[in-house]
């Protein structure tokens, strides 16, 4: 078993709909969260950092984690054409040790 | 404020040539500093990272190599490329070992194309 599991998707969703992206991970250990996002030929751009369990909130974003479930999850409401690119959540179990990344998740969002 | 910068942006050389991609921060003191490479449909692949000066951490065995001779400088090597080292090669860094976060922000990437 992958340490990270994220879905590649494609995920296609029309302007304005709530989008659902998610990250399973088997490391019980694991106690920061992350999300970027990455434009295409660009650098990932840090989206949300969470410690531990809970929610956080920021505008149209808000990120989830339920370590109990080893499940972390972005919802983006309120979708844009400009939001179209990849996710990828990221994980570590200290401040340092090197992060942990999915796959990422590819996101389309139709104007 | 804290950026880092990579050059150059695009690369392409003839296999069996040399490689140096240079990574700096600014802003911030003793950053950890990280490698990685990103492949089409494979995600990022940590190469190297470093809690230092000359301190540095190979995860994968390859023909690549790192070396950090100043605080803020990271640089990737290679004395001789191969078809499969090309890609999209990401410089990040996180705080000082110590810090309560270790947000990791990107550079801008190289994109190496091996002909």
């Amino acid at each position: 078993q992958k340490e990270v599991e994220q879905d590649p998707g494609p995920l296609s969703v029309p302007e304005g709909a709530i989008v659902s992206l998610n990250c399973t991970y088997s490391n019980s250990a694991f106690q920061y969260f992350m999300w970027y996002r990455q434009y295409s030929r660009k650098g990932p751009e840090l989206l949300m950092y969470t410690y531990s369990s809970g929610n956080k909130e920021d505008g149209r974003f808000t990120a989830q984690v339920d370590k109990s479930s080893k499940y972390i999850s972005l919802f983006i409401r309120d979708s844009q054409p400009s939001d179209s690119a990849t996710y990828l959540c990221a994980m570590s179990h200290s401040g340092n040790t090197p992060l942990v990344f999915g796959k990422g998740t590819r996101l389309s969002v139709i104007a | 404020s804290q950026t880092i910068h990579q050059w150059p942006a695009t690369l392409v050389q003839p296999v069996g040539s040399p490689l140096s991609l240079e990574c700096t921060v600014e802003g911030t003191s003793n950053p950890n500093l990280y490698w990685y490479r990103q492949a089409a449909g494979r995600g990022l692949q940590l190469l190297f990272y470093s809690v230092g000066i000359g301190q540095i951490s190979s995860e994968v065995p390859q023909n690549l190599s790192a070396s950090r001779p100043q605080d803020r400088q990271f640089i990737l090597s290679s004395k001789k490329l191969l078809l499969s080292d090309s890609g999209f090669y990401l410089c990040a860094f996180t705080p000082p070992s110590g810090s309560s976060y270790n947000e990791q922000f990107f550079g801008p990437g190289t994109r190496l194309t091996v002909l």
